[in-house]
């Protein structure tokens, strides 16, 4: 079975600076996805990022980027110049190739304070 | 694109009667995924249907829970007998399932109280 492992609970950071969630996941797959999904207090669940697991670039979008090391199993998520309205909760999933369950980690509570 | 609609946002009940929680999942998207969200277990998959036929049942915690989806723009989660312990935030989420790596996009939850 898949698992996916969220070992920080709890962050938090100034207004400007960067921050990096982690992520480690078990699988004996190798054709698979990973997302991570941003839910605010509003309790949407919005979806930040993706990456496919056969693409080697790092995937990006605008102040969010990932760290995807395959053979470490790990998939990491940066938020640059990071914004009070970055404050949420940072779900990291995974799905296999051709599946259609996703496994979500435990998630980390990020707080961005001013 | 009005996204995945569930009803209603609260909920709130006594111990012992039937809850009917309701999904639109997005027109076109043919997969559908009934989550649950707790503070102790984080986000569970209870149930999936793709094309309307459920998929995938084992993350149901027990027969007082059963899910339908009549037709391709509609599905409920219904609880009976309800119990405090399934207080929690259920989620609808819908994807197509064609494409692989397409995301499950999410409805925005109903948070069940049972008192």
């Amino acid at each position: 079975a898949q698992t996916v492992t969220q070992s920080q609970p709890e962050m938090s950071v100034q207004e400007a600076e960067t921050v990096t969630l982690s992520c480690t996941y078990d699988t004996s797959e190798n054709n698979y996805y990973l997302f991570w999904y941003k839910q605010p207090p509003s309790r949407q669940m919005i979806l930040v990022i993706r990456q496919e697991a056969y693409k080697q670039q790092n995937a990006t979008e605008n102040r969010f980027s990932v760290n995807f090391q395959k053979a470490a199993k790990s998939f990491s998520l940066k938020i640059s110049d990071s914004q009070l309205g970055d404050t949420a909760m940072y779900f990291c999933a995974f799905k296999i190739q051709g599946a259609q369950k996703l496994v979500f980690g435990q998630g980390t509570r990020l707080t961005i304070n001013p | 694109d009005a996204g995945v609609i569930q009803s209603p946002r609260h909920e709130v009940t006594e111990m012992g009667q039937e809850v009917t929680l309701r999904c639109k999942p997005i027109s076109g998207h043919n997969s559908l995924f009934w989550y649950r969200q707790t503070m102790m277990r984080g986000l569970e998959l209870l149930i999936y249907f793709n094309n309307n036929v459920p998929i995938d049942d084992s993350g149901m915690p027990e027969d007082r829970f059963s899910a339908k989806m009549p037709n391709a723009s509609f599905s409920t989660l219904k609880i009976q007998p309800s119990e405090p312990r399934d207080s929690a935030v259920y989620f609808c989420a819908s994807r197509p399932a064609p494409i692989d790596n397409s995301p499950l996009h999410f409805g925005n939850g109903t948070r069940l109280t049972v008192t």
